[in-house]
């Protein structure tokens, strides 16, 4: 079975950074995709990048590319989403998601919220 | 980037009912579609992917339709627990994007 666990709750203070883990289970890191995507409170979904465990390639989103950094370790069979100089429009809940049938989101983390506050 | 606009914002039925919900993109995406369901403190779940092919363990009266720039997602007769938000996602160009929801509640 598919699993992806994702790391707790966070609170962070603006201008600080975060990274969220998702570590993958009943299956290789490799073989899939991984995105990730977030939702602000009260707000629909927002796709925020994307990896290639098994080459290393990502993609973002425009608006987040020049913050954002998403690695992988295989070792670990694990992803992480690092976003940095955070700022109050950043809290959301921070999902991980992995493409299955046809490259679109068929299995999901849990989901990790984010606070950004002073 | 292209976006995603889906209608109604809102839709109020009752159980037994057929919902069909809209999702209009700016410029084609060819089949390159998928739609998902998300109930409140979940995350959201695979419905119908490539426009019209329903996911693994999706119930038959979920069915999908359309190509290029216009899709719906059709209910055949809503069960309780149908009522929930639902997205649609575009992966035929680069960046993704999502619509931004269409809530169906019960009336």
């Amino acid at each position: 079975q598919v699993h992806l666990v994702q790391s707790g709750a966070e609170v962070k203070r603006p201008g600080a950074s975060l990274k969220v883990s998702c570590k993958a289970s009943g299956y290789t890191l490799t073989d899939f995709a991984i995105h990730w995507v977030r939702q602000a409170p009260g707000h629909g979904l927002e796709w925020v990048g994307w990896i290639s465990p098994s080459d290393g390639n990502t993609k973002s989103s425009e608006r987040l590319q020049d913050r954002l950094t998403i690695t992988g370790d295989t070792s670990a069979n694990t992803a992480y989403l690092e976003l940095s100089s955070l700022t109050s429009d950043d809290t959301a809940v921070y999902f991980c998601a992995r493409e299955g049938v046809r490259y679109f989101l068929e299995y999901w983390g849990q989901g990790t919220p984010v606070t950004v506050s002073s | 980037e292209i976006v995603l606009t889906q209608s109604p914002a809102t839709l109020s039925l009752s159980p037994g009912e057929r919902a069909a919900l809209s999702c209009r993109a700016s410029q084609s995406v060819s089949s390159n579609l998928a739609w998902y369901q998300q109930k409140p403190g979940q995350a959201p779940r695979l419905l119908i992917y490539d426009a019209s092919n329903r996911a693994t363990g999706i119930p038959a009266r979920f069915s999908g339709s359309g190509s290029g720039t216009d899709f719906t997602l059709t209910i055949s007769s809503l069960e309780p627990e149908d009522f929930a938000v639902y997205y649609c996602h575009q992966r035929a160009n680069w960046p993704d994007s999502f619509g931004q929801g269409t809530n169906l509640d019960i009336k």
